[in-house]
């Protein structure tokens, strides 16, 4: 499997832009997060997907923020419109169910997003 | 809520042993994991408690206490290749959340 896949890698946009982040988790996981990374707040949690359901949004930072799955193979988030704050690595994971909680989160390789 | 505190740095020397603690407070307990993320990477799984006791993986060990409320990782015979930051993660009742870090600088 080639693992988690983001695009774009980067991305350097004008405040007032829409950016739309991608994602596609590894085949057969059924659940998917998206995590905001800054020097400041470190590693966020921003929402996440059970089986394409979003289950829990409460970090989404703003309305600005929206996150989509349409079908198990597909994620994106996107802020419109972005401000210099939004300024960050975005990255994405996924996981299978286990039983208990063991739970390897798998990361792709994130997005550097700069919001100029 | 759920709350994570590590510290922030810690510096070794190569071929020393350095130990990054962990100390929680979450609703539901399933599981304690720490992953390593490199500058400019992402984070990568390192290892999984879910019991009490000592977990080891090559030069990796992780140590769990539940009744503490408390873990921690293990490293040694450090490398330089293990200067990075390393992140607890609790698995609670609904979602897995991260500490803030801690930054290994491993000096020759």
């Amino acid at each position: 499997d080639a693992g988690v896949i983001q695009s774009p890698r980067h991305e350097v946009t004008e405040m007032g832009q829409e950016v739309t982040l991608r994602c596609k988790p590894i085949s057969g996981h059924d659940y998917l997060f998206w995590y905001r990374q800054t020097m400041m707040r470190g590693l966020e949690l921003l929402i996440y997907f059970n089986n394409n359901v979003p289950i829990d949004d409460s970090g989404m930072p703003e309305d600005r923020f929206s996150a989509k799955m349409p079908n198990a193979s597909f994620s994106t988030l996107k802020i419109q419109p972005s401000e210099p704050r939004d300024s960050a690595v975005y990255f994405c994971a996924s996981t299978a169910t286990r039983g208990g909680g063991k739970e390897t989160q798998y990361f792709g390789p994130g997005t550097r997003l700069l919001v100029l | 809520g759920q709350s994570l505190e590590q510290p922030s740095e810690v510096t070794a020397v190569e071929g020393a042993i350095v130990q990054i603690n962990c100390t929680y407070q979450t609703s539901g307990f399933y599981g304690l994991s720490w992953y390593q993320q490199h500058d400019g990477g992402a984070p990568t799984f390192l290892s999984y408690n879910g019991l009490d006791g000592l977990e080891e993986t090559g030069r990796f060990s992780s140590f769990l206490s539940r009744s503490d409320s408390y873990g921690y990782l293990l490293l040694q015979e450090l490398q330089m290749k293990d200067s990075a930051s390393y992140f607890c993660a609790v698995k609670g009742n609904n979602d897995m959340r991260f500490g803030a870090g801690t930054r290994l600088t491993v000096k020759p």
